[in-house]
């Protein structure tokens, strides 16, 4: 059973415009929830975050919004540029027993900008 | 500067041997984790560990066992390499608590032939 999904497998989009991913999950004890940026070979790495208490996270031209009674989240990446290609990850965090917390990722979404 | 190191970018083994796959980070980060990327599947979470000798399944953790002797490294060993097991493994690190990010290695393909 898939807790955090992503249903766009892809996404292409013209440099200089708006990319927005989106990201759903069903399990009400995650708290906090991130994106990851992946390019082929190499690990993941930390993009933004957003906690369970805010709606929305801004850092540049990446801004991560959360709709909690909906259990949705979205990136948007404005302005698009070439470099954005990669593959989004969304992940969301739940306690794991004792303090300890755990990532569960979604399958992750290709985003192509074009130039 | 962050990192989480693979002892191997790219890895080939036979069916049936016995795999070591090595994680080192520097960050002194309590919990570590051990993914495997897969097309149309993306990470899922093979075992993960908050403490010295402390391991906790994941979500496919058959065919796989890991070791934590040292609070920096952590090793995944696939105890009898099968083809299905051909993949990218990541390791990541984080901190205790909650609010707080992983950081991933480069990854080390596996092909398990």
């Amino acid at each position: 059973d898939q807790q955090v999904k992503q249903n766009s497998p892809s996404l292409s989009v013209q440099e200089g415009r708006i990319s927005i991913l989106n990201c759903d999950y069903t399990n009400s004890m995650f708290d906090y929830f991130l994106w990851y940026k992946k390019y082929p070979a190499e690990g993941p790495t930390f993009l933004i975050s957003i906690s369970s208490i805010k709606d929305k996270n801004e850092d540049g031209r990446f801004t991560v919004f959360l709709n909690k009674s909906a259990k949705h989240l979205s990136l948007h990446i404005v302005p698009s540029q070439p470099g954005d290609s990669a593959v989004y990850f969304c992940a969301a965090s739940a306690r794991s027993g004792g303090s300890n917390y755990k990532l569960t990722f979604g399958k992750g979404t290709l985003l192509t900008v074009n130039p | 500067d962050v990192k989480v190191t693979q002892s191997s970018r790219y890895l080939v083994k036979r069916t049936g041997e016995k795999v070591f796959l090595e994680c080192v980070q520097d960050m002194d980060h309590e919990n570590m984790f051990w993914y495997r990327q897969d097309p149309g599947l993306g990470l899922r979470l093979i075992y993960f560990s908050y403490d010295v000798k402390m391991k906790e399944k994941g979500d496919i953790p058959e065919g796989y066992s890991v070791s934590r002797e040292k609070k920096e490294r952590f090793s995944l060993i696939l105890e009898s390499a099968s083809t299905n097991q051909t993949s990218m493994y990541l390791c990541a690190s984080s901190s205790l608590g909650r609010n707080t990010e992983a950081f991933f290695g480069q990854g080390t393909r596996l092909t398990v032939v």
